[in-house]
Formats: structure tokens, C-alpha cells, sequence
């Protein structure tokens, strides 16, 4: 069974900053991996897909790596603004698609 | 645009009633769907695992009696909760994968909040 970890649990920093949520899972044949934001109260906004072929994409001031061997992904935030504040999740996709615990952000003006 | 519907996107039902989720693929056929509830604070958790046609894979304490999944084609499964109790009020979100165009995909329903009181 997929096991996902998301160090840290919580994260607090100034509006800026640079910052990296790790992620890593225990099973690596899987199909992609997706980074989603969650905001209070609300479902899931998907930020990345990465492909098991792939080493990283981006998206606008977001960057996510994966290196399926070592099971590990990493989402790298540039530039932190107050309006992204929210819990950050990866969840692996093989056989089936389990979540980490998540990454609680704030980014405080 | 949305490419996963779910229905109802809330409901609240008294106690000892069944209620259906409905989780639709819009614009591709969804060979496999997932099922996953949110209790408050908490990520969400695998409840089930679906493939079009056969019987879902349940998660350990997850009861297959009370959560009864259907998955008769490949735009449509459902989940019924089976004489809800308040335990389990929770926020229930479907995930459907498949083919989209050239692409294996992958993308979850905007969920449903259900509160049984």
C-alpha cells in the first residue's frame, strides 16, 4: 500500500519568500504525481501533473520536480504571496491515488 | 471547464436515510474512479478504488455494506451511503481516470459535503 509523506506539516513564512514542501512515497510505480492546493472549506485545485517519465513542470512562479526512483517530489513556490496560503497536498497515482497529510502554508504579508 | 461533475454538491439528510453521489467524466470515459471522504482538519483518505464493470476495492475499515459503489460505465459511478449516521458527515470527493485525447489523466470532482443530523 502507498504510504505519503509531506514534510513540514505546517510552514510560516514573510511575503518573498522562496520555499520548497517535500514529498515522498513509498511505492514507486506510479503512473504521475499531482500537487494540488486546498483553501478552507474547499476541494482541490490541481497545480502540477508530472508524468512517471517526466523530471519536473512548471507553472508560473511554481515548480515541481519528481524523482520517481528515490519516490521523492518536491514543489518549489517562488516569490510567496499572502494569496498562497492554503494546505498543499501530492498524491502519487499508480494503482490507486492516496494523499499525503499535506503542507499547511501561510505567507504573511 | 469542469471535467468531473459531482451531484449533489451538498446535502443534509436525517439520520437512518441513504444518499447517492453521483461523480461524472464529461469528456472522456473514466476507466477507473476513486472515491475519498475529508473529515474537518484532516487530508483526505482512499475510501475505494472503482473499474468500470467490476466490483469496487474497498479500503481496510472502510465497509463495502455501508458504502456501496457502482460503477456501470465509463462516464458514471456512484456512491451511496447506506442509512447515514451524523459519523459519517464528511466532505466525499470522487477522482476519474482515463483516457483524454492521446493522454492518460486524471482529475477529482469538486465534491460533496454531506450533513446528517
Amino acid at each position: 500500500k502507498q504510504e505519503v509523506t509531506q514534510i513540514p506539516a505546517a510552514l510560516s513564512v514573510p511575503e518573498g519568500e522562496n520555499l520548497v514542501l517535500n514529498c515522498s512515497f513509498t511505492d514507486s510505480a506510479i503512473y504521475n504525481l499531482q500537487w494540488f492546493r486546498q483553501d478552507p472549506g474547499k476541494g482541490l485545485t490541481s497545480l502540477l501533473l508530472i508524468q512517471s517519465s517526466q523530471r519536473e513542470q512548471t507553472s508560473g512562479r511554481l515548480n515541481a520536480s519528481l524523482d520517481k526512483s528515490s519516490g521523492r517530489s518536491t514543489l518549489y513556490i517562488a516569490a510567496s504571496q499572502p494569496g498562497d496560503s492554503a494546505t498543499y497536498l501530492c498524491a502519487p497515482s499508480g494503482n490507486d491515488m492516496r494523499f499525503g497529510a499535506g503542507t499547511r502554508l501561510t505567507v504573511k504579508p | 471547464g469542469a471535467v468531473v461533475s459531482q451531484h449533489p454538491s451538498w446535502v443534509i439528510c436525517k439520520s437512518g436515510t441513504s444518499v447517492k453521489i453521483e461523480c461524472r467524466s464529461l469528456d472522456f470515459q473514466a476507466t477507473t474512479m476513486f472515491w475519498y471522504r475529508q473529515f474537518p482538519k484532516q487530508s483526505l483518505m482512499l475510501m475505494a478504488t472503482s473499474n468500470e464493470g467490476s466490483k469496487a476495492t474497498y479500503e481496510q475499515g472502510v465497509e463495502k455494506d455501508k458504502f456501496l459503489i457502482n460503477h456501470a460505465s465509463l462516464t458514471l459511478s456512484t456512491l451511496t451511503v447506506t442509512s447515514a449516521h451524523p459519523e459519517d458527515s464528511s466532505f466525499y470527493i470522487c477522482s476519474a481516470r482515463g483516457q483524454r485525447g492521446a493522454t492518460e489523466t486524471q482529475y477529482f470532482g469538486p465534491g460533496t459535503r454531506l450533513l446528517v443530523l
